[in-house]
């Protein structure tokens, strides 16, 4: 079975502009979690999606925004970038997204923000 | 106090050596327990799962798990230049995971 896959790998954008980062789950997985990784706050969820309804957000401003499609690919969007932006961005799948379902990670998208 | 917390390390074992991370957790009603090595520059990846009591074993891997203690622990056994990594423990109360800041494990040759 295929992982999860994320595009694009690496990103670099300036301050103001936006970004919109991809992640398709592994076969079968419904559910997927976005997680913000960074030196100084390790990692962090962003919010959870399961059958494209968000079920569950993290503590992080309104710039950061996601969507799920019927085919269970997921994408996230951050407005108006901020230099403590730059971040690993993870997407993570899981069968159902219950608490005992492990979740399994993709490779991120390394985000630098000028 | 952080939700999760492991020791900071950096922890390092010589080869063939037990390696032994630990990990405490302040809600009591997590009842999912992960541990992910993440290598640098790579994205984590899950290598063992608990959710009761006890020792789970996996190869050279044991999890233990105390929620009375609110304590997950992984063991590594016979260890290896290439278990050198961080090591992450996660927790599970409300479909989203909540990670420690890792332990650095440096297996030295």
């Amino acid at each position: 079975k295929a992982g999860v896959t994320q595009t694009p790998r690496y990103l670099i954008k300036t301050r103001g502009q936006q970004v919109t980062l991809s992640c398709s789950p592994i076969s079968g997985h419904r559910s997927v979690s976005w997680y913000q990784q960074t030196p100084g706050q390790g990692l962090q969820f962003l919010f959870e999606y399961f059958s494209e309804t968000q079920r569950n957000k993290g503590n992080f401003p309104g710039r950061f925004s996601g969507r799920q499609f019927s085919n269970s690919r997921s994408e996230m969007n951050v407005s108006t970038l901020e230099l403590g932006d730059s971040a690993l961005y993870l997407c993570a799948s899981s069968f159902l997204g219950t608490e005992n379902n492990e979740q399994f990670f993709g490779p991120g998208t390394r985000l630098t923000v000028l | 106090q952080k939700e999760v917390e492991q020791n900071s390390g950096p922890l390092s074992v010589p080869e063939g050596a037990i390696a032994s991370l630990n990990c405490t957790y302040s809600d009591r009603v997590s009842q999912s327990f992960f541990w992910y090595r993440q290598y640098s520059g790579k994205s984590p990846e899950l290598i063992m799962s608990i959710y009761s009591n006890g020792d789970k074993e996996d190869g050279r891997f044991t999890a233990q798990l105390n929620k009375a203690s609110q304590y997950v622990s992984l063991l590594i056994r016979d260890s290896q230049p290439s278990d050198s990594a961080t090591y992450l423990c996660a927790v599970n109360p409300s479909r989203q995971l909540t990670f420690g800041s890792g332990t650095q494990l440096t297996v030295l040759p």
